[in-house]
């Protein structure tokens, strides 16, 4: 069965700080797709990276990068220079190849202080 | 353009009550989705569509009523709902309902049952 887990559940951090997010996943296919979500209090979800699971290549966005480690079953998200805009609820997510639904993280909240 | 429009942004109704919640995708999507999300949980999926079909029902009570009209839209019928049903309303859409796909989520409805 699919699991993800994200056990940091609300994180403070001071603006300019660098953040990591944990997620680490369960699951017994090979084929797999990781993905991170931003939520911020108006409510949408909002989509920001899909990793599958034969590539490992980290990845950087501006500020946002990921650390894919099948090894460890992690999948991390790393805010550098935080801004008050990153405050949010933030979901890992995984999916398996075959038509099965998106299973979700609890979701950790980041609260960026000015 | 990676749009998901849903309407009404809020929603208060009795539990006598019908009522439909409305969602819209222009990105030529086959699969649609909708998920629950109770507050400081994650989103939890009801029912999804592919090519216009209902393909999972997560065992969702007949209350809640899907309708997909065609490709670009979904409808959520809503009817004798009780006030554990106040939640947002997400609905999401992706290319197809593989499991590699991101899904695109609308800003949800927050619906208040009284």
């Amino acid at each position: 069965a699919q699991k993800v887990t994200q056990a940091q559940t609300e994180i403070s951090v001071v603006e300019k700080e660098d953040v990591t997010l944990d997620c680490v996943y369960e699951t017994r296919d090979t084929t797999y797709y990781l993905f991170w979500y931003k939520q911020p209090p108006s409510g949408e979800l909002v989509f920001l990276i899909r990793r599958n699971s034969f590539d490992e290549q980290n990845e950087i966005s501006g500020r946002y990068s990921w650390n894919f480690q099948k090894s460890t079953s992690s999948f991390n998200f790393t805010i550098t220079a935080s801004q008050v805009v990153d405050s949010a609820v933030y979901f890992c997510a995984l999916s398996e190849a075959r038509n099965t639904p998106l299973v979700f993280g609890k979701g950790t909240r980041l609260s960026v202080i000015a | 353009d990676t749009e998901v429009t849903q309407t009404p942004k809020h929603l208060v109704m009795g539990m006598t009550n019908k009522k439909s919640l409305k969602c819209e995708q222009h990105m030529g999507h086959r699969a649609m989705y909708w998920y629950k999300q109770k507050a400081k949980k994650p989103p939890e999926l009801m029912f999804v569509y592919s090519y216009e079909k209902l393909s999972i029902n997560e065992s969702v009570p007949s209350r809640f009523s899907p309708e997909c009209p065609n490709s670009s839209l979904l409808n959520l019928h809503l009817h004798a709902l009780q006030p554990e049903d106040s939640a947002l309303y997400l609905c999401a859409s992706s290319q197809v309902s593989d499991g590699g796909y991101e899904q695109y989520f609308g800003p949800g409805t927050r619906l208040t049952v009284t």
